[in-house]
């Protein structure tokens, strides 16, 4: 079974923070995401990347970055934390080659203050 | 802009009747379909996914596709009360890594 794991499931972090989410998956996928879920916005991809340290940006990637040292890891990063930046954030993951699910970790539940 | 819409709904059914949720989207380029469950507070499961036009079976779940129309659906059959939850609908587009979500379907299954 696909394992796709977060570093935390709820986070709470003041305006102007530097908050790190990290997401490892196990099943040596080439390709990770993070997308945020706000409700009736639906998921909204900010970044993925294809290999490691290979990245590209999504939909809505101002005001994140990332950061993919391992093959299993990817890590998003808000610089500076904003009220609007809270959120469920969701870490996914696919492999290249073969099928191509989307599987999904638990996600993080981001409350900025 | 590539889109998938979905009803919002809710969708109402009484348990053990056939739920039917669907999803249109706008790609032609679209190669590839793939239905999610959510239930609140949690993180989207997949539970189906097709590439060629037609149906798939998988247990209660049936995948209908139809590029021609530009639409898939989902059907659950004798459904259950804990198949209450949103459906999420993603395409993938051939020569990209991005997937498309729409916005959801709220099923609720009553007892």
């Amino acid at each position: 079974d696909v394992k796709v794991t977060q570093s935390s499931r709820y986070l709470v972090k003041r305006t102007g923070e530097k908050v790190f989410l990290e997401c490892v998956q196990d099943m040596d996928h080439e390709n990770m995401f993070w997308y945020r879920q706000d409700p009736g916005l639906g998921l909204r991809l900010i970044y993925f990347s294809y290999d490691v340290k290979m990245k590209e940006k999504g939909d809505i990637p101002e005001g994140y970055s990332v950061s993919r040292e391992k093959k299993e890891r990817f890590s998003l990063i808000l610089e500076s934390a904003s009220t609007n930046q809270t959120s469920m954030y969701l870490c996914a993951s696919t492999t290249r080659t073969g099928s191509d699910e989307q599987y999904f970790g638990p996600g993080t539940r981001l409350t900025v203050t | 802009q590539k889109e998938v819409e979905q009803n919002s709904g809710p969708v109402s059914v009484p348990e053990g009747a056939i739920a039917s949720l669907n999803c249109t989207y706008s790609d032609r380029g679209s190669q590839s379909f793939f239905w999610y469950r959510q239930y609140s507070g949690k993180s989207p499961e997949l539970i189906m996914f097709i590439y060629s036009n037609g149906d798939k079976e998988d247990g209660r779940f049936t995948a209908q596709l139809n590029k021609a129309s530009q639409y898939v659906s989902l059907l659950i059959r004798d459904s259950q009360p804990s198949d209450s939850a949103t459906y999420l609908c993603a395409v993938r587009s051939s020569g990209t890594y991005k997937y498309i979500f729409g916005t959801g379907t709220r099923l609720k299954v009553l007892a």
